[in-house]
């Protein structure tokens, strides 16, 4: 059981280029979510998946594009990297079978951008 | 926006000593959540807590929810170099989306 994995672990790009950060879990939970973390900003939500085929934008949703593949996937798009975009990006999965609205984060994808 | 006020933003204190860190809203939460964050991790789970006044401990950690379910409190009693992270407080205002706080980054000098 490997819970929450995001590859790649670190990504250089230069402004302009485009790349997916990918996220699987493998605890069967319905819900998935991307955050990025800035120094000073806590974690912010990017989009959210409240199920497979479904998406929503979270708070800071400009400049990206999400896929939820299936039940266990959950890919992160950026089509035009910029440098506002450098930053950690992390995908985590919900769980509410406790009733303890847990969620369980990836180990994180460090993105830069030049 | 509901959003979250961590305080304070930073804390070094030495071992043994006590510690005590905060969350605050202006909005009401459904439930609360603290997160340690370790260098080059993800958050980890420390406490979920959803009843107004509810008092929650982990080991040398106490969690507490305000009776109006807008701030909550973590305090740490002979603080250890191991409790040294980030830590973060998360509400949720009742639907499966959280919102984080800013952090405490928190380092315990041996």
């Amino acid at each position: 059981n490997a819970g929450v994995t995001q590859t790649p672990k670190f990504q250089v790009l230069k402004t302009g280029q485009s790349m997916t950060l990918q996220c699987a879990q493998d605890m069967n939970h319905n819900s998935m979510y991307w955050y990025r973390q800035d120094p000073g900003m806590g974690l912010r939500l990017i989009y959210y998946s409240a199920s497979e085929g479904t998406t929503d934008k979270g708070e800071v949703p400009n400049g990206y594009n999400v896929s939820r593949l299936n039940k266990r996937e959950f890919s992160l798009r950026l089509e035009s990297a910029a440098p506002s975009q450098t930053s950690v990006y992390f995908c985590a999965s919900f769980s509410s079978y406790t009733a303890l609205d847990t969620q369980y984060f990836g180990p994180g994808t460090r993105l830069t951008v030049l | 926006t509901q959003l979250l006020e961590q305080s304070p933003q930073f804390l070094s204190i030495q071992e043994g000593e006590n510690l005590t860190v905060y969350c605050n809203s202006s909005s009401v939460f459904s439930s609360l959540q603290w997160y340690r964050q370790e260098p080059g991790e993800g958050p980890v789970l420390l406490v979920t807590v959803v009843t107004g006044g509810e008092v929650k401990k982990l080991k040398r950690l106490t969690f507490q929810f305000g009776d109006a379910r807008k701030d909550s409190s973590l305090h740490i009693t002979a603080a250890q170099p191991g409790d040294t992270g980030l830590y973060l407080c998360a509400g949720n205002f009742g639907n499966e989306k959280l919102t984080f706080g800013t952090g405490t980054r928190l380092t315990i000098i041996p």
